[in-house]
């Protein structure tokens, strides 16, 4: 069956540590996208992926980084630099064009330790 | 820029009413509005995706209709049951926003009780 695999569903970071998500789809969808989830604040975008190699900041990049080596493929990396990292991560995918939805993975959990 | 609104924020029903949730979004200029359910300390599932040309979607109890001129849509859902409860949020996609973001609401947690 196609979907979005996030992996781990649980990570602990410890202070000045970096750990990198990861997110893998075999849907062949074109863009993938990062998402964090804060309760109380919805859903926010962190990173977007249109095409293999190019990636654009969302409305919270500070303090992570991605990248987009294979198409199935899109890492998120929480760097020491994002000062409050504890959330849940969600990736999503979708083909291009306005005509198709997305679909979402079933979370990373991130707890700074 | 783009405001995606969901009011209730909570809802409860008893078993076998019909639930109706509110969606409003104060830029008209979509391509299409998705609704999405999500179970506590899970991912987003896909339930109804209406474009822009539309007037409504339906899947078996639940339909969902599009007014972009008054910018809001409706989530019906027909003869609830205890497993409908879940957060379900709504999500546009502007014609001028790059990548096809989406624009989130902020969810209406929704609780029937047998």
């Amino acid at each position: 069956d196609g979907g979005i695999t996030q992996s781990p569903k649980y990570l602990f970071r410890k202070e000045g540590q970096n750990v990198t998500l990861s997110c893998e789809q075999n849907l062949n969808h074109d863009a993938m996208y990062w998402y964090r989830q804060d309760p109380g604040q919805g859903l926010r975008l962190i990173y977007y992926s249109q095409i293999v190699n190019d990636f654009q900041k969302g409305d919270i990049a500070e303090g992570y980084s991605v990248s987009r080596e294979k198409k199935e493929s899109f890492p998120l990396t929480v760097t020491s630099a994002q000062k409050n990292p504890t959330a849940f991560y969600l990736c999503a995918s979708s083909f291009q064009g306005a005509n198709y939805g997305y679909t979402f993975g079933s979370g990373t959990r991130l707890t700074v330790v | 820029k783009q405001e995606v609104t969901q009011i209730p924020a909570a809802l409860s029903v008893p078993e076998g009413e019909n639930l109706v949730l509110n969606c409003s979004f104060t830029d008209s200029a979509i391509y299409n509005l998705q609704w999405f359910r999500q179970d506590p300390g899970k991912g987003l599932t896909s339930l109804l995706l209406i474009q822009s040309s539309q007037r409504e979607q339906t899947s078996g109890r639940l339909n969902a209709s599009l007014d972009k001129s008054s910018g809001r849509s409706t989530l019906y859902i027909a003869a609830s049951q205890p497993g409908d409860s879940a957060t379900y949020l709504c999500a546009v996609t502007l014609f001028k926003a790059a990548g096809n973001k989406l624009t989130f609401g902020g969810g209406t947690r929704v609780l029937v009780k047998p």
